[in-house]
């Protein structure tokens, strides 16, 4: 268990439609990042927040969005989804803001129909 | 731009012998690289790191090699047990002043450990 916590495991929806994700970072992380696995794909960076503020920005869609709130939790919004934003959504954590040795959550697995 | 390459899918060993994955990179600035292993159902999860000022780390049976002048490093695993069979995923970030924290991945190889 690397005490970040994604939620759902699942998701399927319709296109067109928009959905949350949402994670929880390991106790006293301050940095929260989100990446995109396609299938056969690596694992692309999406976006890094820190202590609540934006800190560095991947190839995000202007169709998502995400926000860290004061607790550290932090939410991905993708909106108008298409059968192409099918993926795993993976979020992990880190105390300093540094990329390294992030811990990943399990992961939600987008499903767009 | 693929940055961070693992060339090889997929990798089949049989059990007690040694597992070499194998990743490239395209640029020299990264000074921080790391070995993730997925399960399938599960998040990945940090194996091993190696920082650019060396060429070696070792931790138990995994062992990360670091070429700074191929821009190559590589990942053994010795003996190989069947419980290493998972995807490998090989990382790489840059140094803190250039503000980018992110991990850029390479796309992974599956070792399978044949028993």
């Amino acid at each position: 268990d690397s005490g970040v916590t994604q939620t759902p495991k699942h998701l399927i929806t319709a296109t067109g439609q928009r959905v949350t994700l949402r994670c929880s970072p390991r106790s006293g992380d301050l940095s929260v990042y989100w990446y995109q696995q396609s299938l056969d794909q690596g694992l692309q960076f999406l976006i890094q927040y820190y202590n609540g503020e934006e800190r560095a920005k991947g190839n995000i869609l202007e169709r998502f969005s995400a926000q860290q709130f004061p607790d550290l939790h932090s939410e991905l919004n993708l909106s108008s989804l298409e059968l192409g934003d099918s993926a795993l959504y993976f979020c992990a954590s880190t105390r300093d803001g540094r990329g390294t040795e992030a811990f990943f959550g399990q992961g939600t697995r987008l499903t767009v129909v | 731009d693929q940055q961070v390459k693992q060339n090889s899918p997929s990798l089949s060993v049989q059990e007690g012998r040694i597992s070499i994955l194998n990743c490239d990179y395209t640029n020299s600035m990264f000074d921080y690289f790391l070995w993730y292993k997925k399960y399938p159902a599960e998040g990945p999860t940090f194996l091993i790191s190696i920082s650019s000022i060396k060429d070696k780390n070792e931790d138990g049976r995994f062992t990360v090699f670091l070429n700074k002048s191929a821009k190559h490093l590589s990942l053994h695993i010795v003996p190989s047990q069947p419980g290493d069979s998972a995807v490998y995923f090989c990382a790489a970030s840059l140094p803190q002043h250039f503000g980018n924290e992110k991990l850029t991945f390479g796309t992974g190889t599956r070792l399978t450990i044949i028993p």
